[in-house]
C-alpha cells in the first residue's frame, strides 16, 4: 500500500507570494492533518480535515487554510507569505475511525522557504 | 491542555546497546493515546509504538518498549539492542481520545546518535 505522498518536496518563494502545498493519504483513510514544524517552535498542528470538512484548527493565522476533496486528498495554502513561514509542512492521515488508536501515518513533508 | 515533555536533547549510545528515551505528559483528558515517533534527517516521521491510557500492559513492537507509568504521567521508549539506522530525532506525542479529534500534540523531541 501506498504511503502518504506530499508534493511538492521542495519549494522557495518571497514574502508576500502565497503557496498550495499537496497531500495525498493513505488509501482508505479519511482524516489528513497538517503540522508545521520549525526549529524554534517545533512541531505544531495546523488544522484537521474529515469528509471535506475542517474540524479542528490549530492556533495559526487566518493565512493559513486548506480544504479536503471528495477523494480524501487534501491541499494548504499560505497567503501573503512570511519569513517566518519557512518550515517543514508535515501532512498526516489515519483511518479515523473512532476507535483509540488512530495511528497518524505521515508524509515525507514540504519544505519552504520563503526569502 | 495537553503538554509533553522530552528533557533530553540529545542522547549518546553505543551499537547494541539499549537505551530510554524519556517522556512524561501532562492532560486532564480521562482517555488518552501516547505515541512515538522516529524522525530520520530526511523529515519523515515514522511511527514506532502506541500506548493507550487505559492498556495495562506496557507496549512493545520488535525493540521498542514503552516503560509506562500512569501514576508518574511518563511514557518512556526503550530501544534494546540500538543500531547504527537508529540515529535520528525522536518525538512523543499525544492525542485526546474522546474528542475523536485527531491532533497530536508532540514533545520537543529528543535526538538519538548510535555510534560503532
Amino acid at each position: 500500500k501506498a504511503g502518504v505522498t506530499q508534493t511538492p518536496r521542495y519549494l522557495i518563494k518571497t514574502r508576500g507570494q502565497q503557496v498550495t502545498l499537496s497531500c495525498s493519504p493513505i488509501s482508505g483513510h479519511r482524516s489528513v492533518s497538517w503540522y508545521q514544524q520549525t526549529p524554534g517552535q517545533g512541531l505544531q498542528f495546523l488544522f484537521e480535515y474529515f469528509s471535506e470538512t475542517q474540524r479542528n484548527k490549530g492556533n495559526f493565522p487566518g493565512r493559513f487554510s486548506g480544504r479536503q476533496f471528495s477523494n480524501s486528498r487534501s491541499e494548504m495554502n499560505v497567503s501573503t507569505l512570511e519569513l517566518g513561514d519557512s518550515a517543514l509542512y508535515l501532512c498526516a492521515s489515519s483511518l479515523a475511525r473512532g476507535t483509540a488508536q488512530e495511528t497518524q501515518y505521515f508524509g515525507p513533508g514540504t519544505r519552504l522557504l520563503v526569502l | 491542555a495537553q503538554k509533553i515533555t522530552q528533557t533530553q536533547p540529545g542522547m549518546f549510545v553505543q551499537e547494541k546497546e539499549a537505551v530510554t528515551l524519556d517522556c512524561t505528559y501532562d492532560t486532564s483528558d480521562q482517555s488518552y493515546g501516547l505515541f512515538w515517533y522516529k524522525q530520520p534527517s530526511s523529515g519523515e516521521m515514522i511511527f514506532l509504538i502506541y500506548q493507550g491510557s487505559y492498556d495495562e500492559q506496557n507496549a512493545t513492537e520488535g525493540r521498542y518498549s514503552l516503560n509506562f507509568q500512569k501514576a508518574r504521567k511518563s511514557a518512556n521508549l526503550v530501544i534494546s539492542a540500538s543500531q547504527l539506522g537508529d540515529s535520528a530525532m525522536y518525538f512523543c506525542a499525544m492525542r485526546a481520545i474522546n474528542t475523536g479529534f485527531q491532533k497530536l500534540v508532540f514533545g520537543t523531541g529528543t535526538r538519538l546518535l548510535v555510534s560503532p
